[in-house]
């Protein structure tokens, strides 16, 4: 039971370059959640997904996409890559079908650099 | 316009004292509190959790307090260990009907000294 695994862990891109970051659960959960996480600003959500085929827009959303691939995965994606998105990434998942939605579990995260 | 607010950045308390860590929140349509440990480079980890219709929860060494008509929660860990010493993250979440969207403060960093 590996829990919520993110790849890849580490990722320096130049200004442009695109690249999608991967996440999966195996704990049968039915909502996902992707946030970045800056030098003293907590964990901001970028976009989240309640059930697998919808995804709705977090705090952050602008320069980034995303696809519920299926229950599993949650994929986001950066087209056009720009220093500002310099950030870790925190992939997190939560509700088992027989528990309320509050927590959320999350995965190591993913260090982007974007030069 | 920060909802959930943690003042203070960091914190540093003796082995076996108690530890004390604040948060501050705006929105009174918050409907849980949550509170996350993260150590560096890993994700943060769910410790103890509050519903708002609650003042206090209790799980070992840790407990939460809630007084709403401040708008205040706090964290104490009694007593505080080495293992301890984390960022500590005040999170809290309105329940959308399909899914709880969490919003975090800024940390606090908890530094346990022998």
């Amino acid at each position: 039971n590996a829990g919520v695994t993110q790849t890849p862990k580490f990722q320096v891109l130049k200004t442009g370059q695109s690249m999608t970051l991967q996440c999966a659960q195996d704990m049968n959960h039915n909502s996902m959640y992707w946030y970045r996480q800056d030098p003293g600003m907590g964990l901001r959500l970028i976009y989240y997904s309640a059930s697998e085929g919808t995804t709705d827009k977090g705090e952050v959303p602008n320069g980034y996409n995303v696809s519920r691939l299926n229950k599993r995965e949650f994929s986001l994606r950066l087209e056009s890559a720009a220093p500002s998105q310099t950030s870790v990434y925190f992939c997190a998942s939560s509700g088992a079908l027989d528990e309320r939605d509050y927590e959320q579990y999350f995965g190591p995260g993913t260090r982007l650099t974007v030069t | 316009d920060q909802q959930v607010k943690q003042n203070s950045p960091s914190l540093s308390v003796q082995e076996g004292r108690i530890s004390i860590l604040n948060c501050d929140y705006t929105n009174s349509m918050f409907d849980y509190f949550l509170w996350y440990k993260k150590y560096p480079a890993e994700g943060p980890t769910f410790l103890i959790s509050i519903s708002s219709i609650k003042d206090k929860n209790e799980d070992g060494r840790f407990t939460v307090f809630l007084n709403k008509s401040a708008k205040h929660l706090s964290l104490h860990i009694v007593p505080s260990q080495p293992g301890d010493s984390a960022v500590y993250f005040c999170a809290a979440t309105i329940y959308t009907g399909t899914a709880s969207k969490l919003t975090f403060g800024t940390g606090t960093r908890l530094q346990v000294t022998l």
